[in-house]
């Protein structure tokens, strides 16, 4: 299986400010249809995950401009410029480069 | 727009199953590539398997291997998660999840089903 490694368990931002996210995997998530999948989630507290960034750097439908994805084949970055109150809770990187699917520990993003 | 509605919470008994099912509205049912993940409590995410209603083929994760199978109903557009042998190392919140295409792809989650062991 690919292990999805974030060595950063939380973060704490001040509102307005930017905040970085990396994620590692243990293989190459270079898919032969020249994509990388590559995936980040945010689950907020009490709530469900939802998509934020797919195949490394593109945003999910209604996600806020606010939120990139960046990397290579292997490092990953999520990027929060401008971090506001509703963006708190955990992120997750995730890879559907082969199965099973896998996911890193999760980083949580809080408030100062 | 996708929208994935799931049972509601149970709590069974350890050695006993548990079958949640997970019901989509929007686009074609047979569009979807149906995943289950869970999420034991303080615990991260983990992928568990899931189904293609067009192929009617399932995976799903060795860990589960003989323990977990995944059923659907087009007439209802409803998958389902079966999971047998349980113990309190199963209690968890299990989310279904799609995507819209024949691979697996965490797209759309829905709410998630609180399932309890405990004797």
């Amino acid at each position: 299986d690919i292990v999805m490694t974030q060595t950063s368990l939380s973060l704490s931002v001040t509102p307005g400010q930017s905040a970085s996210i990396s994620c590692k995997s243990s293989q190459s998530l270079l898919h032969t249809d020249g994509k990388i999948h590559l995936y980040w989630y945010l689950q907020k507290p009490g709530q469900s995950p939802q998509l934020l960034i797919y195949q490394l750097s593109n945003r999910f439908s209604g996600v806020p401009d606010r939120f990139s994805g960046s990397g290579s084949e292997t490092d990953f970055t999520l990027k929060i410029s401008r971090v506001e109150a509703e963006d708190v809770g955990t992120y997750y990187c995730m890879q559907s480069m082969q199965l099973p699917l896998t996911f890193g520990g999760g980083t949580k993003v809080e408030i100062k | 727009q996708v929208q994935l509605v799931q049972s509601g919470a149970e709590v069974k008994k350890p050695g006993s199953s548990v079958k949640v099912s997970c019901k989509a509205s929007g686009d074609t049912f047979t569009d979807y590539a149906f995943s289950w993940v869970r999420q034991a409590p303080g615990q991260g995410l983990e992928w568990m398997g899931g189904i293609i209603p067009f192929f009617g083929t399932s995976r799903h994760a060795q860990k589960f291997q003989g323990r977990v199978s995944f059923t659907m109903d087009e007439s209802t557009s409803t998958v389902y998660m079966e999971l047998t042998s349980l113990t309190s190392e199963d209690t968890a919140v299990y989310y279904c999840a799609l995507r819209d295409g024949y691979n697996f792809r965490l797209d759309y989650w829905g709410q998630g089903t609180l399932v309890t062991v405990s004797s």
